[in-house]
């Protein structure tokens, strides 16, 4: 199992361009999630997903859009990005009982926006 | 919100050095994980740990959930260790399953 992949590592965007940021999982996890870190701190719940079609925001949600089409793929979208997103990208996903929901993240993706 | 404290937020060891790093949260969990970030911003699963004691070579931890603190225990530290601790909490209260409350880390730097 690859696990939990990211695409791309690293990315440079000017104020106003979008782009898309990939995640992908092969182990049949039904939820999947998007943070950030910022320097110096811990990870912040962007948006996530418990199954294809069911998305919802979390702590962080302004600027970003997601989908998820298919149990394995889970994209994050930047509308227009803003020097505020500058910051690292994990994606992460979780599956098993509702007592056991350990969470595996992503390489991460490396966003700078200038 | 739930909040998660980590202490000491920083930790420098010479090798060979034991060390006992605390997380502290305000509510119930019913998910608790603690990570390890490396110098290459790689996340690490090291134990998921909601209440109890596990093992895992030079690395334990435990959990008293009734009193609201997890303890990790890293034992015969070596150069490797260094990177960033982070403890991350469920609480049930927040209706996702999904959402990892993260602390702010505890930087450990280990040296020769």
């Amino acid at each position: 199992n690859a696990g939990v992949t990211q695409t791309p590592k690293f990315q440079v965007l000017k104020t106003g361009q979008s782009m898309t940021l990939q995640c992908a999982q092969d182990m049949n996890h039904e939820y999947m999630s998007w943070y950030r870190q910022d320097p110096g701190m811990g990870l912040r719940l962007i948006h996530y997903s418990v199954g294809a079609g069911i998305t919802d925001q979390g702590e962080v949600p302004n600027g970003y859009n997601v989908s998820r089409s298919t149990t394995e793929d889970f994209p994050l979208r930047l509308l227009s990005a803003a020097p505020s997103q500058t910051s690292v990208y994990f994606c992460a996903s979780s599956s098993g009982t509702p007592r056991r929901r350990e969470q595996f993240f992503g390489p991460g993706t490396r966003l700078t926006v200038l | 919100g739930i909040q998660v404290e980590q202490s000491p937020p920083d930790l420098i060891l010479q090798e060979g050095a034991n060390s006992t790093l605390r997380c502290n949260f305000s509510d119930s969990v019913n998910n608790l994980q603690w990570f390890h970030q490396n110098p290459w911003g790689q996340l690490i699963n090291l134990f998921y740990i909601p209440s109890g004691t596990k093992q895992n070579g030079r690395l334990s931890a435990t959990t008293v959930a009734t009193e609201r603190y997890s303890l990790l225990y890293i034992s015969s530290s070596q150069t490797t260790d260094s990177g960033v601790y982070f403890c991350a909490v469920r609480t049930p209260k927040t209706g996702t399953a999904s959402k990892l409350t993260f602390g702010t880390g505890t930087r450990l730097q280990v040296t020769l």
